[in-house]
């Protein structure tokens, strides 16, 4: 198990409405990113956050957006919730920015929009 | 436009049978090839790739890398029902900070 962590596990919500997912990163690392999986897909990038920063970002709407605190801890926020956003979504942090392949998943949060 | 293609998309095998898992990939400015293991919820890390040829391994798996031809290899040996899980390449740009998933491969190994 990773330290990561990512809150709630489970969530389900209307089309139309907005959601806010949370992830603590291991102890000892800056850098987080976001992926959103569809059943059946593999996992798709949707951003990185480094030191609160927006540090790259993959071919998501805008209304997917994101921040980073100060301590490292990140929040995915997406609005006007569509039927297709239904998917896991995992966070993975690294200790460093740039480093994608240090880095260790959360266990995810699996989204229901009906 | 960047991708990774995983084949097959399923199998299933018999346990102590040897299955090969396939990853290839286009994408410019290519860095690294990891593999996961993804059983329920988050995907485990099993393997980084960078180098063409040399091979890695720990215990009944393996992998190489082939830059050339722009593909990757998983191989299992001696399959246990544990080895059921979806496996997962990705790939790493050179900038570091984009990440490309294949759409995995879900393998069953029965009993």
């Amino acid at each position: 198990e990773t330290g990561v962590t990512q809150s709630p596990t489970h969530l389900i919500k209307t089309r139309g409405q907005q959601v806010t997912l949370r992830c603590s990163s291991q102890s000892g690392h800056n850098t987080v990113s976001w992926y959103q999986q569809a059943l059946g897909q593999g996992p798709q990038f949707i951003f990185q956050y480094y030191r609160e920063e927006e540090n790259g970002r993959g071919n998501f709407p805008p209304r997917f957006s994101g921040l980073q605190f100060p301590n490292y801890s990140s929040e995915l926020n997406v609005n006007a919730l569509e039927l297709d956003d239904s998917a896991l979504y995992l966070c993975a942090s690294s200790p460093l920015a740039g480093e994608l392949e240090t880095q260790y998943f959360g266990p995810g949060t699996r989204l229901l929009v009906l | 436009e960047d991708k990774v293609v995983q084949s097959p998309l399923s199998l299933v095998v018999h346990e102590g049978d040897t299955v090969t898992l396939n990853c290839s990939y286009e994408v410019t400015n290519f860095r690294s090839l990891l593999w996961y293991k993804q059983e329920k919820k988050a995907p485990t890390f099993l393997f980084m790739l960078t180098s063409s040829g040399i091979e890695k391994k720990s215990g009944r798996l393996s992998s190489i890398l082939d830059k050339k031809e722009l593909f990757s290899i998983l191989n299992i040996t001696a399959t246990q029902t544990g080895d059921s899980a979806i496996y997962l390449c990705a790939v790493v740009l050179l900038t570091g900070n984009q990440f490309y998933f294949g759409t995995g491969t879900s393998l069953t190994v029965i009993p």
